[in-house]
């Protein structure tokens, strides 16, 4: 079973406006950690936002915050003010406790494209 | 500085062929991971090793063999090489006993086989 979920294949957003890319998760533990990460058209992944199970606000960073919504099981990336840099693929990922440490699994991401 | 380097960046081979994938990390961290990423983009773990030992194991054919010399490196080998091999290979590393450590990757290798 899909245990991350991004519904969203591609998003379109013009420049210095914000969007929201959705991510759903599934996860019987309660001990875990979503995170965002972003992967440039240059192939690199570059770690974005990490939110916590047990963390009662939202985490931000910079432009990125991270709309958490426990009893719904769901962990959106909001970018406000986008700019062309933004363009990328974008993944949600869970890491949660396995044997002998933590699993970290992604979702299948979301392309996003900023409009000058 | 880099902080997970993987080498090669590129590597260009024929079926049937056996290659090898080598990654490295300064970062301290004590768990390393291979992931391969599909040409739909889809990320999937392969392996996990912690100071040497293998922790994860996703149900990869055992032609891929990964091997930790010690915990600052990890290397991929994979036998008999096929086309569905094709692939981006990434190398990452955390800190093994927290929920809230973040993968920091290699650039990755573009493997392709024909």
């Amino acid at each position: 079973a899909q245990k991350i979920t991004q519904t969203q294949p591609g998003m379109f957003v013009q420049e210095k406006e914000a969007v929201t890319l959705d991510c759903t998760y599934d996860t019987s533990d309660p001990s875990y950690g979503l995170f965002w990460y972003k992967q440039p058209s240059s192939g690199e992944m570059i770690f974005l936002i990490y939110q916590g199970s047990y963390d009662q606000q939202n985490a931000t960073e910079g432009r990125y915050s991270l709309n958490f919504q426990k009893a719904r099981k769901s962990a959106n990336l909001v970018i406000s003010a986008s700019q062309l840099g933004d363009s990328a693929m974008y993944f949600c990922a869970m890491r949660e406790p396995n044997t002998g440490g933590f699993k970290t699994i992604f979702g299948a991401g979301t392309r996003l494209f900023v409009k000058a | 500085d880099t902080a997970v380097s993987q080498t090669p960046k590129y590597l260009v081979t024929q079926m049937g062929n056996d290659k090898s994938i080598k990654c490295e990390q300064n970062l301290g961290h004590d768990t390393m991971y291979w992931y391969k990423q599909d040409s739909k983009k889809f990320l999937k773990i392969m392996f996990s090793y912690n100071n040497k030992e293998l922790i994860i194991n996703e149900t990869v054919p055992n032609r891929f063999s990964p091997k930790s010399p010690d915990k600052a490196h990890l290397n991929l080998h994979i036998n008999s090489l096929e086309l569905g091999d094709s692939a981006v290979y990434f190398c990452a590393s955390s800190l093994r006993d927290r929920d809230n450590s973040p993968l920091h990757f290699g650039n990755g290798t573009r493997l392709t086989v024909t």
